[in-house]
């Protein structure tokens, strides 16, 4: 397995609040992804990393911010957090030689 | 534009069967696709992939072929086993550099005794 770890596993929050998700991997990839899973869309990018303070959106980008200041974390930031952004949260990474990713096990957010 | 589709949200096969899992692209600058597997309440796993050179990828009972006339994709799992119970995404890789996946929506298989 990839040492991938995510925290937290289950969050529960208000609209409007902030929400910060952390991806902690111990494998020293290059590359580190953030995904959102929803019924009817697949898994779809949010942002990503290809190095330290290096990132890019994603398909979907919009209310969420990240930041990579060491390469072993990798967090997603909603700033203000609204009911549309109630999904599972995906992190993934991949060794820049090879094209798979590997996930980590997911966060469950609920926004009220 | 959803340019990977997984027709079918859901198959159910008899265990022992062969399953058949199909993905249709769009974008004929693909070149590299994925198979993901996944149980509820854990991360996609990386099941196999194939190359656009190749029109055909084994390995153990996973097969996956390309038909890129077609623009069409097929994972066959023989011979069915209960654990292959499992939401399957397929995937090509995006831009070059930060090598970005999409996925399709997903195909839930039952694989029933």
């Amino acid at each position: 397995d990839a040492g991938i770890t995510q925290s937290p596993r289950h969050k529960v929050t208000e609209t409007g609040t902030p929400v910060t998700l952390r991806c902690h991997q111990t494998e020293n990839h290059r590359y580190m992804y953030w995904y959102r899973q929803d019924p009817g869309h697949g898994l779809r990018l949010i942002h990503y990393s290809y190095g330290v303070k290096d990132t890019d959106k994603g398909e979907v980008s919009d209310g969420y911010s990240v930041s990579r200041s060491k390469t072993e974390d990798f967090l997603l930031t909603l700033e203000s957090a609204t009911s549309s952004q109630t999904s599972v949260y995906f992190c993934a990474i991949r060794e820049t030689a090879y094209n798979e990713q590997f996930f980590g096990p997911g966060t469950r957010l609920t926004v009220l | 534009d959803q340019q990977v589709k997984q027709n079918s949200p859901s198959l159910s096969v008899q265990e022992g069967r062969i399953s058949i899992l199909n993905c249709d692209y769009t974008n004929s600058m693909f070149d590299y696709f994925l198979w993901y597997k996944k149980y509820p309440a854990e991360g996609p796993t990386f099941l196999i992939s194939i190359s656009s050179i190749k029109d055909k990828n084994e390995d153990g009972r996973f097969t996956v072929f390309l038909n890129k006339s077609a623009k069409h994709l097929s994972l066959h799992i023989v011979p069915s086993q209960p654990g292959d119970s499992a939401v399957y995404f397929c995937a090509y890789l995006g831009i070059q550099g930060a090598q970005k996946l999409v996925f399709g929506q997903g195909t839930r298989l039952t694989i029933n005794p």
